[in-house]
């Protein structure tokens, strides 16, 4: 059974550091891992899909990698500001096209 | 942000009682999904539905049921509530896309409180 963890579970760094967030799973056998954000009582905002064919992804300030054969996930964010405060989940997808969600890193980013 | 609306957006109910939750999507999107969010717990789902009138169970389906009549709309029901189903609720949505690789799209989720 996959099963993804998440290390820190929480994390506060002062603004502009450069941070790395972490994500493992157990099973290699994934189609694809994504990155999410969720705010305090808001929905998730899906920040970047890796397709299982992929290193790494990149959105603006964000880098996501991937290494399938070492079952880990980093989500590197680049001076960091204080709206980058939310807590990141990652997820991986199986074959049956659901997710399997770790349960989250709450970053804190200090002005 | 893709077209997803949940509603209500909180609820409170009592034991015993029946409670539907409602998923409307503007996207044309194939699958639906519903999950809980509980502390320690993360993200659970609870059942997912890959068309009209075609739907399966997840990890946490006992207690819960499911209806897609539209494409548009997915509806959670919850028999007979119990206290343990308080939680927040989230429907996601996803499609194929480019290359085939479902990314998932959520709605602003539902909490509902069962005393």
């Amino acid at each position: 059974k996959q099963e993804v963890t998440q290390i820190p579970a929480a994390l506060s760094v002062p603004e502009g550091e450069n941070l790395v967030l972490n994500c493992s799973f157990t099973d290699s056998a994934i189609y694809n891992l994504q990155w999410f954000r969720q705010d305090p009582g808001k929905g998730l905002t899906s920040l970047l899909l890796i397709q299982s064919s992929q290193r790494e992804q990149t959105s603006g300030r964000l880098n996501a990698s991937l290494d399938k054969s070492s079952g880990r996930s980093t989500l590197y964010i680049a001076a960091s500001q204080p709206g980058d405060s939310a807590t990141y989940l990652c997820a991986v997808s199986d074959s049956n096209y659901q997710l399997i969600w770790g349960a989250g890193t709450k970053l804190i980013i200090k002005p | 942000d893709a077209g997803i609306t949940q509603s209500p957006r909180h609820k409170v109910t009592e034991t015993g009682t029946p409670v539907t939750l409602r998923c409307h999507q503007t996207e044309n999107h194939r699958y639906m999904y519903w999950y809980r969010q509980d502390p320690g717990h993360g993200l659970r789902l609870i059942h997912y539905s890959y068309g009209v009138k075609d739907t399966d169970k997840g990890e946490v389906s006992d207690g819960y049921s499911v209806s897609r009549s539209k494409t548009e709309d997915f509806l959670l029901t919850l028999e007979s509530a119990t206290s343990s189903q308080t939680s927040v609720y989230f429907c996601a949505i996803s499609d194929p896309g480019t290359g085939g690789f479902y990314e998932q799209y959520f709605g602003p989720g539902t909490r509902l409180t069962v005393t």
